[in-house]
């Protein structure tokens, strides 16, 4: 039974579409973030919620929207998609917001042509 | 600038060899320090972790590191290597000024090789 699983694994869309990635955890953990790794696989935080309310906001365009509509899922919708979104978005959770135990998910790539 | 490094790109290293892969910090303020692993297509594991107490930490898999707060060091370390070992691994730090923000190094390929 995965921990955090994420939906879908592979997602390949044309610009200017808009997609969606899904994200739930299983082991009762309070926060849950998500996570873009680059193409060198830098690794930049995005969101993070605690308790369902958005606690992270990195500089990340307006196009990116996350929810999460209880404390064990977390979505995150792109608008408009452009050729630099390309890259593999991680979806994490922890405890709480302090430990820095981060149990993430296997990654959802997302190419854009 | 609060920032992590991890000296190394890549380390290629013979199997049953040590290893030593490198992981610095630019803050004044009090850490938490972490090692993380990822393997092929996989998500990030957590390998060990610094909070307080003994500099030096123990891991899962023989990895350990030790903490040196003159040098704002975390560096990471095995005595000996297997073919399974053969990842990614980022240092990540959180900054007690930013509390429960965890910043990635820029990630290190270990290759061991038979």
């Amino acid at each position: 039974d995965t921990a955090v699983s994420q939906t879908p694994k592979y997602l390949v869309t044309q610009m200017g579409n808009d997609k969606s990635i899904k994200c739930e955890q299983n082991l009762g953990h309070d926060t849950m973030y998500w996570y873009k790794q680059d193409s060198k696989k830098f690794l930049k935080i995005m969101f993070s919620y605690n308790n369902k309310e958005l606690i992270i906001n990195e500089t990340v365009p307006n196009r990116f929207s996350p929810k999460s509509p209880d404390k064990a899922h977390l979505n995150l919708h792109i608008n408009s998609l452009e050729l630099g979104d390309s890259a593999v978005y991680f979806c994490a959770s922890s405890q709480d917001f302090y430990t820095g135990e981060l149990f993430f998910g296997e990654g959802s790539r997302l190419t854009v042509l | 600038a609060q920032s992590v490094t991890q000296l190394d790109s890549q380390v290629p290293v013979f199997e049953e060899a040590p290893v030593e892969l490198r992981c610095n910090y630019s803050s004044s303020v009090s850490v938490y320090l972490f090692w993380y692993v990822q393997y092929p297509n996989q998500g990030l594991q957590l390998l060990l972790k610094y909070l307080s107490g003994s500099t030096l930490v123990k891991g899962i898999n023989g990895f350990e590191a030790e903490f040196n707060k003159s040098q704002t060091s975390f560096h990471l370390r095995k005595p000996s290597v297997h073919i399974s070992d053969t990842a990614e691994y980022f240092c990540a730090v959180i900054f007690s000024s930013n509390t429960g923000k965890l910043i990635f190094g820029q990630g290190t390929t270990l290759q061991v090789k038979p």
